[in-house]
């Protein structure tokens, strides 16, 4: 059973930037893809973007073009999700997800990461 | 591409719970369902359309057809209280893959 385990929670403040990373438990040479998915209060899922763990492309959500860049550290099967350009709307939990092919189910989530932007 | 589900359903314990998620021409995609319970992380109860993750219990069921996907639970119980949100991947589309707006399911 794969386990994703995210960075704790994070404070920060309009216009600064956010890292949250997402470790995978189980590393193997098997690829995979990951996907981050956040959910803001009152909100339902929104999605944000996907990184070929081992291959490193990525894809992004429009919405999120130009301050959401997402790596892939395959040594120690780690991925993080770098938002820049934060504000109060950007206050959310963030999840990261894998998925076995890019087109498939988000089959095993990360126990998820409080961003709070203040003001 | 646009998912929409109704925000709320209540339902009796012992009955049945149908989730909607409706899109235009829904049928020609694979549906993904996610039960989220309140600060928890999502988990995924039906992907494919109709198939069931190991350890899912044969309560939660999916169907695809026309412009509506359903998620059935039978026999609902207190512990399926919780948002579920229906997902497709939209390759020509922005974004690539789209959630449902989700549904709160309440357990009377």
């Amino acid at each position: 059973q794969v386990q994703l385990v995210q960075s704790g929670a994070e404070v920060k403040k309009s216009g600064a930037s956010v890292r949250v990373s997402c470790k995978a438990s189980e590393h193997t040479s098997i690829t995979y893809y990951m996907h981050w998915v956040r959910r803001a209060p009152g909100q339902g899922l929104e999605w944000m973007g996907i990184i070929d763990a081992y291959g490193g492309s990525t894809a992004y959500a429009q919405k999120f073009q130009g301050r959401l860049t997402m790596t892939t550290a395959t040594s120690t099967g780690t991925v993080y999700m770098d938002l820049n350009g934060l504000t109060s709307e950007d206050t959310a939990v963030y999840f990261c997800a894998r998925a076995p092919l890019k087109a498939t189910a988000l089959d095993f989530w990360g126990q998820g990461t409080l961003v709070t932007v203040s003001s | 591409y646009v998912l929409s589900q109704p925000p709320s359903l209540a339902v009796a314990p012992g009955t049945t719970a149908r989730v909607t998620c409706g899109g235009n021409n829904i049928g020609g995609y694979s549906v993904h369902w996610y039960q989220q319970k309140s600060g928890q992380a999502p988990v995924l109860v039906v992907y494919d359309d109709i198939k069931r993750p190991s350890g899912i219990p044969e309560r939660f069921s999916g169907s695809n057809s026309g412009n509506t996907a359903t998620l059935t639970i039978s026999g609902v119980e207190a512990g399926d209280e919780a948002d579920y949100y229906c997902q497709v991947w939209d390759g020509s589309g922005d974004p690539d893959y789209v959630f449902g707006s989700g549904t709160k399911v309440t357990v009377l």
